[in-house]
């Protein structure tokens, strides 16, 4: 069955510093991927979304790469600040599954000033 | 931008009653419109898939009996909770597809927090 799998534990890291999140999946070739910001109590807020046939997707400060081979999608935070603070979802999605998303369980990242 | 509403943000009721939670998109319209639950420190999960006019497609698991879901319009999709107990206490959020965007275009309301005594 497919799986999705990202950083279990919470990533903390230092204002200024580049934050990188995994999202890993196995048993199933994505057309695209896509990322979500969700804060306590409040529904996910698009981020980006990369295409299989891109292999890099940028937007201001964050960056997606999307590696087919490795079934892997790394999601970077480059100049993190306090207000980055949030939980991190991936969702990589079938063309044919009519927009349905399913979600990986995703990583709470905490930036320290 | 698009945005999509919930309603009630909030919700406290008894065991055996049943809970009708809205969601809208407000400036776009859209034929397909998910609902989620989400558990506390756990990812989102899918529960069904809300079609306009036509029946709504349940995920593996969820019962459509108890978790029925009406789309009567372009903007609108309601989830009703029946005969809520404490164990349907959840986050629940809905999705909504832009039809005038790419099929991968979703927006995501602000959840309805649901807590049955």
């Amino acid at each position: 069955s497919q799986k999705i799998e990202q950083n279990s534990e919470a990533l903390n890291i230092q204002e200024g510093k580049t934050a990188t999140l995994t999202c890993n999946y196995t048993n199933y070739s994505p057309a695209y991927l896509q990322w979500y910001r969700q804060d306590p109590g409040r529904g996910p807020v698009f981020l980006l979304l990369i295409r299989e046939n891109e292999k890099e997707k940028r937007k201001e400060r964050l960056k997606v790469t999307f590696d087919t081979t490795l079934k892997q999608s790394l999601f970077h935070i480059t100049a993190s600040q306090p207000a980055d603070s949030a939980t991190y979802l991936c969702a990589p999605t079938l063309d044919n599954q009519g927009g349905k998303l399913i979600f990986g369980q995703g990583t709470e990242l905490s930036v320290k000033p | 931008g698009a945005v999509v509403s919930q309603h009630p943000s909030r919700v406290i009721c008894k065991s055996g009653t049943s809970v009708k939670i809205e969601c809208r998109s407000l400036d776009f319209q859209a034929t397909t419109m998910f609902w989620y639950r989400q558990f506390p420190k756990q990812s989102l999960m899918l529960m069904a898939t809300s079609n306009e006019g036509s029946k709504a497609t349940y995920e593996q698991g969820v019962e459509k009996d108890k978790f029925l879901i009406n789309h009567a319009s372009l903007t609108l999709s309601t989830l009703t909770v029946t005969s809520a107990h404490p164990e349907d206490s959840s986050f629940y959020i809905c999705s909504a597809r832009d039809d005038g965007g790419g099929q991968e275009t979703q927006y995501f309301g602000p959840g309805t927090r649901l807590l049955v005594l």
